[in-house]
């Protein structure tokens, strides 16, 4: 089955650079996707087709990928950015998907 | 606006049936695929499967096949999602979501999300 690998936890201090990594265990052949998840709500797309940030996402949030690994990257982290963030792909059909299993993201 | 406005939370014993809803509305229905993601407490996310509310055509993940069901009313823009025996590791918060598209492509990411439903099973 395809596996996507996520550090459980990230701190940060205001202000500070925020990256987040995801791994695969194969060559991509789909797009990666991300979501911030707050306490008591659901998920909300902050990156689509691995760079690009759908409408209202602050331009704070940035999305890259090399080789087998997504990086999901916030600039000026921010207090309100804190919540967990999950990557998410597709196998090579892009009939199932899958989600990685989540970063806590802590701002100090 | 384009919406989905799930049912509310459920509270069933073991062996017990249950179908959930999820209520589209702001576009046109059959024109996106909705996926039902499990949460469960602590826990991360959890693709359950997709259907398409065009011809009802499902994909499920062979963690969840053959322990739900995923179907839509197109009369009514709705999908569901339907358990015929209900277990307590079935506790979890549920959420749908539409395929994610822009003007010009759709993509197999996910956006807007319903609120959740959370479904409690214990006896």
């Amino acid at each position: 089955s395809y596996e996507l690998t996520q550090p459980p936890s990230v701190s940060v201090s205001p202000g500070q650079t925020a990256r987040i990594t995801c791994s695969r265990d194969a060559l991509p052949k789909q797009y990666g996707y991300w979501y911030q998840q707050k306490p008591g709500q659901a998920p909300v797309l902050v990156i689509y087709k691995g760079t690009e940030r759908p409408s209202g996402i602050p331009e704070r949030f940035s999305g890259s990928s090399s080789g087998t690994t997504v990086t999901l990257t916030i600039s000026r982290v921010q207090a309100e950015d804190e919540g967990d963030y999950y990557c998410q792909s597709a196998d090579s059909s892009g009939t199932f998907v899958v989600f990685g299993g989540g970063t806590r993201l802590t701002v100090l | 606006e384009v919406q989905l406005v799930q049912s509310g939370a459920e509270v069933k014993k073991p062996g017990e049936s249950l179908r959930i809803s999820c209520e589209a509305s702001g576009y046109s229905f059959t024109g996106y695929w909705i996926s039902w993601v499990r949460q469960m407490p602590g826990k991360g996310l959890e693709w359950m499967g997709r259907i398409d509310p065009t011809d009802s055509y499902t994909n499920y993940s062979p963690s969840f096949q053959g322990h739900v069901t995923i179907s839509v009313d197109k009369s009514i823009t709705t999908a569901y999602l339907q358990w015929s025996s209900l277990k307590a590791s079935d506790t979890a918060m549920y959420y749908c979501a539409r395929r994610f598209c822009t003007s010009t492509s759709c993509y197999t990411g996910f956006d807007p999300w319903g609120q959740g439903t959370l479904v409690t099973v214990s006896s």
